[in-house]
């Protein structure tokens, strides 16, 4: 079993909608999580940070930890095409760790 | 702004061939790395640096050597190039928690 597991997707939508991505972990140890954002041919780029539990919200994207159950969630509120991209969740122990990447979810968000 | 460069964009080389990517950064970053990219299996760390001259292997080092002479410089080698190494590979530098990672370069050993 993968220490980080996230759905390869594609996901699909259509414009304007509410996404929601996922990745589960199994060290519970873990209490630095990140969002990356990782366009075709291109370097995965920081989208949001956050330490230990609760919610974080940057504009459109909220990221939120559940350490009791294992899980964060990237949502995207209003969706756009220009958000279509693959979206790759990442954790550590500490902020001087190597990070643990899950696979990336394909989003495609549909005009 | 934080940048991170790598030396060719697209890279075609030959089984058996030693090849050398580059990855340079601007901001004085002593943390560096080396990742492979790999559909459905996401990053794989292949090797760090935490600063000058010091390297620690990833998860994945076998077939790889990398070189760190200068803070700003970290270079990836491949000795002996083979198909299996064919992938897209990304370099990346960190401060404090996050990574700034660089366009990638995507090789392909015929």
């Amino acid at each position: 079993q993968k220490e980080v597991e996230q759905d390869p997707g594609p996901l699909s939508v259509p414009e304007g909608a509410i996404v929601s991505l996922n990745c589960t972990y199994s060290n519970s140890a873990f209490q630095y999580f990140m969002w990356y954002r990782q366009y075709s041919r291109k370097g995965p780029e920081l989208l949001m940070y956050t330490y230990s539990s609760g919610n974080k919200e940057d504009g459109r994207f909220t990221a939120q930890v559940d350490k009791s159950s294992k899980y964060i969630s990237l949502f995207i509120r209003d969706s756009q095409p220009s958000d279509s991209a693959t979206y790759l969740c990442a954790m550590s122990q500490d902020s001087n760790y190597q990070l643990i990447w899950g696979a990336g979810t394909k989003l495609i968000i549909k005009p | 702004d934080v940048k991170v460069t790598q030396s060719s964009r697209y890279l075609v080389k030959r089984t058996g061939e030693k090849v050398f990517l580059e990855c340079v950064q601007d901001m004085d970053h002593e943390n560096m790395f080396w990742y492979r990219q790999d559909p459905g299996l996401g990053l794989r760390l292949i090797y760090f640096s935490y600063d000058v001259k010091m390297k620690e292997k990833g998860d994945i080092p076998e077939g790889y050597s990398v070189s760190r002479e200068k803070k700003e410089r970290f270079s990836l080698i491949l000795e002996s190039a083979s198909t299996n190494q064919t992938s897209m590979y990304l370099c990346a530098s960190r401060l404090s928690g996050e990574q700034y990672f660089g366009p990638g370069t995507r090789l392909t050993v015929t």
